[in-house]
This record gives structure tokens, C-alpha cells and sequence, in this order.
């Protein structure tokens, strides 16, 4: 029944050691995103795919990268991660890429960065 | 630009009590607002949204909120709180991104605790 799927849910890496997180969807949305949640704060957009276009946000740093390889699949790499980095990541999707969609959550992937 | 305030970063009521969290926006075009919550260690899940049609919007686990334009306000209500309402409450609005599509905005978040 799980609509989208994070793994690992718990991630530890090393500082500066890369690292991928995975997201896969069986809703078949054409949008997927990435964010990032710092502790008790708000989620905080880092980029999104449309079908296979890839909209990076103006403020996400370059460390961290996306790819998409099918509609289901989506990957968060962070190449080299520092301390500041340690967050909640979180998937989401959304049937198409306009203002009214609701997006759907993963159960998100916490990083921690040694 | 458009974004959301929510006023009161922690909230506690009694079980059975009423639970009221505030959001007010800010948008210089008719919004789309939603309410998401957050359980400990989950994503977000969609509790209700704002699409410009009724102005009461009722959504899942008995919560409703209210678009009130002349307030900027879209609060999030619930007659009586259970414990298994403890958790994060994020409002949003969604807004114009650089490249022409929409993203969401989400606000701070608001803590509810739910007292027995």
C-alpha cells in the first residue's frame, strides 16, 4: 500500500564520505522533489523533477545532486557532506507541476553526518 | 512574494479540548493554501487545502479550517483534540517559482501537544 518509499529510513556517514539517498513512487506522478528538514524547522525545497527536467533551486548548494532514471525512481547524492548537513530528507510527489496539487510525503531519510 | 506565518511555535490543549492553529498569509494573488501534519519521524501528510472554491474546508481526522481573505487567515481548527493528534502542523501556500512552474512555502510549523 506504500505510495512512497525512502531508504535507508537512518543514514550515517562519514564527513565528507558520499552519500545516496533513494526514493521510489508507485503513483506514477510526473513530479518528484527533495527537501531538506532541519531540525524543528520547515521543510525547505532543494529541487524537483518534472518527468525528466530538473529545476534546482537557486539556493541549493552545490554538494548536492539529483537524477531521476524512470518515473519511479529518484536519488538524492550529497558528494562530499559536511556537518551542517545532517537533516531529514524528504521525498515527495505530485501527479503534475501546478499550484493546486497535493504532494505526497515519504517517511523521509535522517542523515547523520560523523 | 508570498509566505505564511504561523503564530505560536507550541501549542498544548487538554484531550477533548478545542485546538486552534493559527496561520495568516501573505499574497498579492488569490493563494492555494494547505494544512500538512508531521508525525515524530514521518513525512508530511495532506489534512486539508484551499482551492478558491468553499471557504470552510473540512479535512481528514475532523479537522477544518476557514479562508478568510479580509484576514489574510487560514486557520486550522478541531472541536475536540484526541492524543493522537500530537504532532507538527505545517501550513503553506503555494507560489510562483523562478522557472515559471509553482513551489510550495511552508511555514515554520506548530507543535501540538495533547494533554490527558
Amino acid at each position: 500500500d506504500a505510495m512512497v518509499i525512502q531508504n535507508p529510513r537512518y543514514q550515517v556517514t562519514q564527513f565528507g564520505k558520499p552519500v545516496t539517498l533513494s526514493c521510489s513512487q508507485t503513483l506514477n506522478h510526473n513530479v518528484m522533489y527533495w527537501y531538506q528538514q532541519k531540525s524543528s524547522q520547515a521543510p525547505k525545497l532543494l529541487f524537483h523533477y518534472y518527468d525528466k527536467d530538473f529545476n534546482n533551486e537557486a539556493d541549493t548548494p552545490d554538494n548536492f545532486q539529483s537524477r531521476r532514471p524512470n518515473t519511479s525512481f529518484c536519488f538524492l547524492d550529497i558528494r562530499s557532506p559536511g556537518l551542517g548537513d545532517a537533516a531529514m530528507y524528504l521525498c515527495a510527489t505530485s501527479r503534475d507541476w501546478n499550484s493546486q496539487e497535493t504532494q505526497y510525503f515519504g517517511p523521509g531519510t535522517r542523515l547523520l553526518v560523523l | 512574494a508570498q509566505s505564511v506565518t504561523q503564530l505560536g511555535s507550541h501549542v498544548s490543549v487538554s484531550e477533548g479540548a478545542l485546538v486552534l492553529l493559527r496561520c495568516n498569509y501573505s499574497s498579492s494573488v488569490p493563494p492555494y493554501l494547505f494544512w500538512y501534519v508531521q508525525y515524530p519521524n514521518q513525512g508530511l501528510q495532506l489534512l486539508l487545502k484551499y482551492t478558491s472554491a468553499a471557504t470552510l474546508v473540512k479535512g481528514i481526522n475532523g479537522f477544518e479550517a476557514e479562508f478568510k481573505k479580509s484576514e489574510t487567515s487560514f486557520h486550522l481548527t478541531k472541536p475536540s483534540a484526541h492524543m493522537s493528534d500530537a504532532a507538527e502542523y505545517f501550513c503553506a501556500v503555494t507560489t510562483r517559482g523562478g522557472t515559471g512552474g509553482f513551489k510550495t512555502i511552508f511555514g515554520a510549523g506548530t507543535r501540538l501537544f495533547v494533554k490527558a
